[in-house]
């Protein structure tokens, strides 16, 4: 099943901090997070596995909780360059790659 | 070094026609996967490989959808009597695929092709 992503869109300035959430009904092996600027293919951004670890990337890191079954990626002092749409994917077991990605966070910077 | 490729970029055909659609992955990559993405949508999960093995071929809407992989490597997904519900940018990814291996699991993602059926 599809992870549901929390929002669906949100605009910045510069400089803003923002956070997207993403659910899942099924329990979790890992969380995958992507971005894809318009036009352009998705781009990795990290991958956490279970146990609550937090992972950080530039300014952006995530936090994954096993037993809510969910994650967040939290963007702070936000960048022009941040804007995309912000995709979470999922795994239910170590030894399948398989992900299910939900349907995106599309984040907008402003001047 | 090469990432993910695929051709053709852009393919404009007629509903009824059949469509073959390419993917070379990163070399040495054992995992492929296939995803549809229509127009302002998320990634729709379509096959995935291992080697030249489909362990999952769960997403494919019809069966008119097939893939196939060859020496572990390139992969071609067939579209057979196209249909306009099927116009949509069609990515492949290529991963380690080594389980258990967080590092593994990253996916390369090509730069799509995107299929427009009249």
């Amino acid at each position: 099943q599809q992870p549901v992503q929390s929002p669906q869109a949100v605009i910045l300035r510069e400089g803003e901090d923002a956070v997207i959430n993403c659910s899942s009904s099924k329990a979790l092996y890992s969380v995958h997070w992507y971005r894809q600027k318009h036009g352009e293919a998705p781009v990795f951004l990290m991958i956490l596995l279970k146990g609550g670890e937090q992972k950080g990337h530039e300014k952006i890191s995530a936090s994954f909780n096993e037993k809510k079954q969910q994650s967040s990626l939290y963007l702070t002092a936000s960048q022009l360059s941040y804007s995309g749409t912000y995709f979470c994917g999922t795994g239910n077991s170590g030894g399948y790659q398989k992900v299910t990605f939900g349907t995106g966070t599309k984040l907008q910077v402003i001047p | 070094g090469a990432g993910v490729s695929q051709s053709p970029s852009n393919k404009v055909t007629e509903k009824g026609k059949d469509v073959e659609l390419r993917c070379d992955p990163i070399s040495g990559h054992t995992a492929l996967y296939w995803y549809r993405q229509s127009l302002g949508q998320g990634l729709e999960f379509l096959i995935y490989f291992q080697g030249n093995s489909a362990p999952d071929k769960s997403g494919l809407p019809s069966d008119r959808f097939s893939a196939e992989r060859t020496g572990g490597s390139v992969s071609t997904l067939t579209i057979q009597r196209t249909q306009q519900e099927d116009s949509a940018v069609y990515l492949c990814a290529s991963s380690h695929g080594l389980a258990g291996l967080v590092w593994g699991n990253e996916q390369f993602f090509g730069p799509g092709t995107r299929l427009t059926v009249l």
